[in-house]
């Protein structure tokens, strides 16, 4: 069984870019779902993808945005980057919504 | 929404020592409660979970316990040892209301240390 894997697994970039983190979700898991972990804070939930539809969003502005494509992988993409973007953006596979969710590794991402 | 609090952020205990970390929900209708186990560096790793229609779990070292009426649920863990020390999350599994889409929130997590 292979399990949620993400890349890339750090990434710099400057405010104004543009970033695509990608999630590969664990074998036979149709529901993804992204959440951002600030330092020493818990995740955050971003949104969720079910069946390539967002399927729920937090309380995240419209710049951050996603797909999830037939094998269910998924891409978070985030316009316009602010510092306070800078954090592990963790992806979640699973069953469905109230199915135990598996994380990946996530990616570090800085904002300088 | 939902809102989760965890407490303590900080418990530190000797080896062999049982240790308690305690959270509250406000969303009535939240259904599913899993805690994750996060080292330093690395993915948050699910260790248990309880659902809302039993009131204890245990997992040799580990239990939970779920106070439905109370909305608080508890991590339990016994005879600790050096290697269980981490952060620990909680969290609160709702739906949202007539939809197919229902989401995890988290509490702000409790920095464990256990002493050899």
């Amino acid at each position: 069984e292979t399990g949620v894997t993400q890349s890339p697994t750090h990434l710099i970039k400057t405010r104004g870019q543009q970033v695509t983190l990608r999630c590969s979700s664990q074998s036979g898991h149709n529901t993804v779902s992204w959440y951002q972990q600030a330092l020493g804070q818990g995740p955050q939930f971003i949104f969720q993808y079910y069946r390539e539809e967002e399927n729920g969003r937090g309380n995240f502005p419209p710049r951050f945005s996603g797909l999830q494509f037939p094998n269910y992988s998924s891409e978070l993409n985030v316009n316009a980057l602010e510092l306070d973007d800078s954090a592990l953006y963790l992806c979640a596979s699973s069953l469905q919504g109230n199915e135990p969710q598996h994380f990946g590794d996530g990616t570090r991402l800085s904002i300088l | 929404g939902e809102n989760v609090e965890q407490h303590p952020s900080t418990l530190s205990v000797q080896e062999g020592d049982s240790a308690v970390i305690k959270c509250t929900y406000s969303d009535s209708a939240s259904n599913y409660f899993p805690w994750y186990k996060q080292e330093l560096g690395k993915r948050p790793q699910l260790i248990i979970d309880i659902r809302s229609n039993v009131g204890e779990k245990k997992d040799q070292r580990i239990a939970v316990t779920l106070n439905k009426t109370a909305k608080h649920f508890s991590l339990h863990i016994t005879e600790t040892q050096p290697e269980d020390s981490a952060v620990y999350f909680c969290a609160a599994f709702s739906w949202a209301g007539g939809t197919s889409y229902g989401k995890l929130t988290f509490g702000q997590g409790t920095i464990l240390t256990v002493h050899p």
